[in-house]
């Protein structure tokens, strides 16, 4: 079956990195997408990887390992804002998306 | 508009009820999508259009019916309602398939 795994919720203090990690299973692959959703808003779209290897965008960085059916999303200079879900998806051979049930990232002062 | 709208924010309606949950997009998005969310759980795709004029299945049909008759709007109908129908609702759209989906603001229901 298809199954996308990632952590329920991590800690972290401001000023500091974090990695949240996903692990997937699909039917087919066309690509890792990670998207932030905070509480009681709507998932708002990252990164997307479809090549093995580290994507840098700003504080925010995505890397996939397509072998190992993993992906890592990297926080840095966490800021308070920070605070949300972030939701790993894989999209399958028939161009699907398959969501992790989120990590919810907690940001202490 | 910018972006993509839905209505209602929230509705409580009782069980046996139908009701449709409205999606507009502005950004002529070909491909559009409509995802359930529940607590603990992921996105789960409901049902979703490629184009004007078609439709498909997604991981949770049943109960749900969708149509697609122009490229701005994808209404989600629930024929008669059951509380396990109960979630928030997002609407979702994409210029192309393999492509960023983007949200809507959500539709928070509630059958009693």
């Amino acid at each position: 079956g298809q199954n996308i795994d990632q952590p329920t919720e991590m800690t972290a203090t401001e000023g500091a990195i974090v990695q949240i990690n996903c692990t997937y299973q699909t039917s087919g692959f066309n690509g890792l997408f990670w998207y932030q959703q905070h509480a009681g808003e709507a998932p708002t779209f990252l990164s997307y990887n479809v090549l093995d290897g580290l994507e840098e965008k700003g504080r925010f960085s995505s890397f996939l390992s397509r072998s190992k059916g993993y992906s890592y999303l990297l926080l840095k200079e966490l800021q308070m804002k920070d605070s949300a879900s972030y939701l790993c998806a894989a999209m399958d051979s028939n161009y699907q998306l398959i969501w992790g049930a989120g990590t919810k990232l907690i940001i202490k002062p | 508009i910018a972006g993509i709208t839905q209505a209602p924010t929230s509705q409580i309606l009782a069980a046996g009820r139908r009701m449709t949950l409205r999606c507009t997009q502005d950004m002529r998005h070909n491909a559009m999508y409509w995802y359930r969310q529940d607590l603990g759980l992921g996105l789960r795709l409901i049902h979703y259009s490629n184009t004007a004029g078609t439709t498909g299945k997604g991981e949770v049909p049943d109960g749900y019916s969708v149509s697609r008759a122009n490229t701005d709007d994808f209404p989600l109908t629930l024929a008669s309602a059951v509380p396990s129908q109960t979630s928030v609702y997002f609407c979702a759209s994409s210029d192309r398939q393999n492509n960023e989906q983007f949200f809507g603001p959500g539709t928070r229901l509630t059958v009693l």
